[in-house]
């Protein structure tokens, strides 16, 4: 079965300091991979994904996600985080059946 | 206005009562969701709906029902809203035509049960 892993339940960032969240997947197939943030308040909003050709792509927001199938991976990244970025991360496979699976997310916090 | 839309967004309830969570869209999408969200443990899937006449059963969907009025609307109920099923809940739709499982949410509903 498909599964998310998403190791850091909370990250906190100085502003202006660059950003990391880890995402590892299981899937059996080439993976549909995506990337959700929640506003404190406020629905999931897609920042990224990944279907198939260039394994680094760029969302909205500044934020990029490079998929790197030896490691079953696909990690979210900013080069300068902002302080409206702070917000909770999920990192989610598309599953049989048009399904999602989530990770269980990772909170960020920045520090100004 | 939003695209996927969700009523009421907060709901205060007791143990016991019946209570239904509605979702509307206007993005023309066949493909309607129903998950909660639960600190720690991500979004979980309840109820999925292809079309109006097909209703399957996520991962978690024990003390749940769902009803799809039309494309448009998705219901959710809770027969008898028990302490344990407070948690955010999200309706999310995609389009069959669209790129593979790409989902889009509504704003979701806080439901707690005393």
């Amino acid at each position: 079965a498909q599964s998310v892993t998403q190791p850091d339940i909370h990250i906190t960032v100085s502003e202006g300091a660059s950003l990391e969240l880890r995402c590892n997947y299981s899937y059996g197939a080439t993976p549909y991979l995506f990337w959700y943030v929640q506003s404190p308040g406020q629905g999931l909003q897609l920042l990224l994904k990944y279907f198939s050709g260039d394994t680094l792509v760029q969302g909205i927001k500044g934020f990029e996600a490079e998929f790197k199938r030896s490691q079953s991976s696909f990690n979210l990244r900013k080069p300068s985080v902002h302080w409206s970025d702070a917000a909770e991360y999920f990192c989610a496979v598309g599953a049989n059946g048009n399904k999602l699976v989530f990770g269980a997310g990772t909170i960020l916090r920045v520090k100004s | 206005d939003a695209d996927v839309t969700q009523t009421p967004r907060n709901r205060i309830t007791k143990t016991g009562k019946r209570i239904m969570l509605e979702c509307s869209q206007t993005k023309g999408h066949d493909r309607m969701y129903w998950y909660r969200q639960d600190p720690g443990l991500g979004l979980r899937l309840i109820y999925y709906s292809f079309d109006v006449k097909d209703i399957n059963k996520g991962e978690i969907s024990d003390g749940y029902s769902v009803s799809r009025q039309a494309q448009a609307k998705f219901s959710l109920s809770l027969e008898s809203a028990i302490p344990n099923q407070t948690a955010l809940y999200f309706c999310a739709t995609s389009d069959k035509g669209a790129l593979k499982n790409e989902q889009f949410f509504g704003p979701g509903t806080r439901l707690t049960v005393l």
